[in-house]
């Protein structure tokens, strides 16, 4: 199975609070576990990635929260600010063979003032 | 280099016509991906290269695509006989050698048959 399931589908954050978007996978050959953020006309780039063999990984106000065993990863946004809003998207690949990204359906979110 | 670029940016066509896309990856990566990208929804992988050779391609990929990197530098993607369904945007990325680098996008070539 390829498939990587995201949610929520949009999310509506006030400035200041935490947004946290969920994502689940099915392959256990999976072993990159990536997060993109997409603005309108522009394509994916690179937020923040992990590995299966840590549980956290933190970056400025962004960390992945991943759990191996449940086959789940999150993002956590600290502080979430209106310049956040954009859409993310969770995506997973393996080392070897093609290295293509399996990407989740993707969270849209909203920062408000 | 600044990166991935696309060109064109926008494209309308007619259904039944061809059309081709062009990627010009960062240059010292060797592998290039080519994703299309429905509204709302994730990228979907079409096919890679690894330097000039097209070593996968998605069962997404009709046999109306055709992609090719000549001399493992830019790559090209065709659609003929295009259709309605084909409307997307098409999204190439590069990655440098190595477990787990990063990809880059480019920003995407929005594709719209009338």
């Amino acid at each position: 199975q390829q498939q990587v399931k995201q949610s929520p589908q949009s999310l509506i954050v006030q400035k200041g609070g935490i947004s946290i978007i969920n994502c689940a996978y099915e392959n256990t050959a999976f072993d990159y576990f990536p997060w993109y953020q997409q603005f309108p006309g522009k394509g994916p780039a690179l937020l923040i990635a992990i590995r299966p063999d840590v549980s956290e990984k933190k970056e400025g106000r962004f960390t992945i929260s991943f759990n191996k065993s449940a086959k789940q990863f999150s993002l956590h946004i600290m502080d979430s600010q209106p310049g956040d809003s954009a859409t993310y998207f969770c995506a997973a690949s393996m080392d070897t063979g093609r290295r293509a990204l399996t990407f989740g359906s993707g969270t849209r979110l909203q920062v408000q003032p | 280099d600044t990166g991935v670029s696309q060109d064109p940016r926008h494209k309308i066509t007619k259904r039944g016509q061809n059309v081709t896309f062009r990627c010009d990856p960062i240059s010292e990566h060797n592998r290039l991906y080519w994703y299309r990208q429905t509204l709302g929804q994730g990228p979907e992988f079409l096919t890679y290269f690894q330097n000039e050779a097209q070593l996968e391609k998605s069962r997404l990929l009709s046999d109306r695509f055709s992609a090719e990197r000549p001399k493992g530098s830019f790559s090209t993607l065709e659609i003929q006989r295009t259709e309605q369904g084909d409307s997307a945007m098409y999204l190439c990325a590069s990655t440098s050698r190595g477990l787990n680098t990063e990809a880059f996008f480019g920003q995407g070539t929005r594709l719209t048959v009338v």
